[in-house]
């Protein structure tokens, strides 16, 4: 079964740090591209960060570029969102997602987590 | 960075109807354009990529065209497990979501 579970969400206070994590099982990881998405009931989806297979292509959403860093582990088929000197607004619920794959580098999303919900507040 | 603009960001239709949503692109995204459906408490799932191509498994009754800056959704004929919320989201450079349209029925 193809799956993705996201873990390290939290409570944690504005200007502190947090890593979230994804699982991946089911499918050739190392095959594709993932991506982390957040979705907050005001601002609907969001992609924040994605990664190619081999972690040669990187890139941010501008409202979390210098703050977060996205990495993977091919060997141990995870993806890490590293979270630092977070904000209020970067309250929402966090998705894992996988590549659809495809003409892009970044082609969309086929496969998604559960969610791990980050709350920042003091 | 390209903007999404979809529409409408609700509509309330009987069972049977035909609903239609449309997304607009603030610039040429060729057809680097996927549409999503979202039900209350789950994760989004892929409906339709490159702007009309159905994702395996999923009902004949949604279908997806459009190419450049305008982009139609269709359900031709609305069923009750349809109720959700709709997203295009673009990929011809960074991923970007429309709005979203919370359908539901009348």
């Amino acid at each position: 079964e193809v799956q993705l579970v996201e873990s390290g969400g939290g409570l944690v206070q504005p200007g502190r740090s947090l890593r979230l994590s994804c699982a991946a099982s089911g499918f050739s990881f190392d095959d594709y591209a993932m991506h982390w998405v957040r979705q907050t009931p005001g601002k609907g989806l969001e992609w924040v960060s994605g990664i190619s297979w081999n972690s040669d292509t990187i890139d941010y959403a501008d409202s979390v570029k210098g703050r977060f860093t996205i990495s993977r582990d091919n060997a141990k088929n995870s993806l890490h969102l590293q979270m630092n000197s977070l904000r209020n607004e970067d309250t929402a619920l966090y998705y894992c997602a996988k590549d659809r794959g495809g003409v892009a580098t970044f082609n969309g999303f086929d496969i998604w987590g559960q969610g791990t919900m980050v709350t920042v507040s003091s | 960075d390209i903007q999404m603009t979809q529409s409408p960001s609700s509509l309330s239709a009987s069972v049977g109807d035909r609903v239609t949503i449309t997304c607009q692109a603030s610039q040429d995204i060729s057809k680097f354009l996927n549409w999503y459906q979202q039900k209350p408490g789950k994760a989004p799932k892929l409906l339709i990529y490159d702007a009309s191509n159905l994702e395996t498994g999923v009902p004949s009754r949604f279908s997806g065209s459009g190419s450049g800056t305008d982009f139609t959704f269709t359900i031709s004929s609305l069923q009750p497990e349809d109720i959700a919320t709709y997203f295009c989201q673009q990929y011809d450079y960074l991923p970007v979501f429309g709005q979203g349209t919370k359908l539901a029925i009348k």
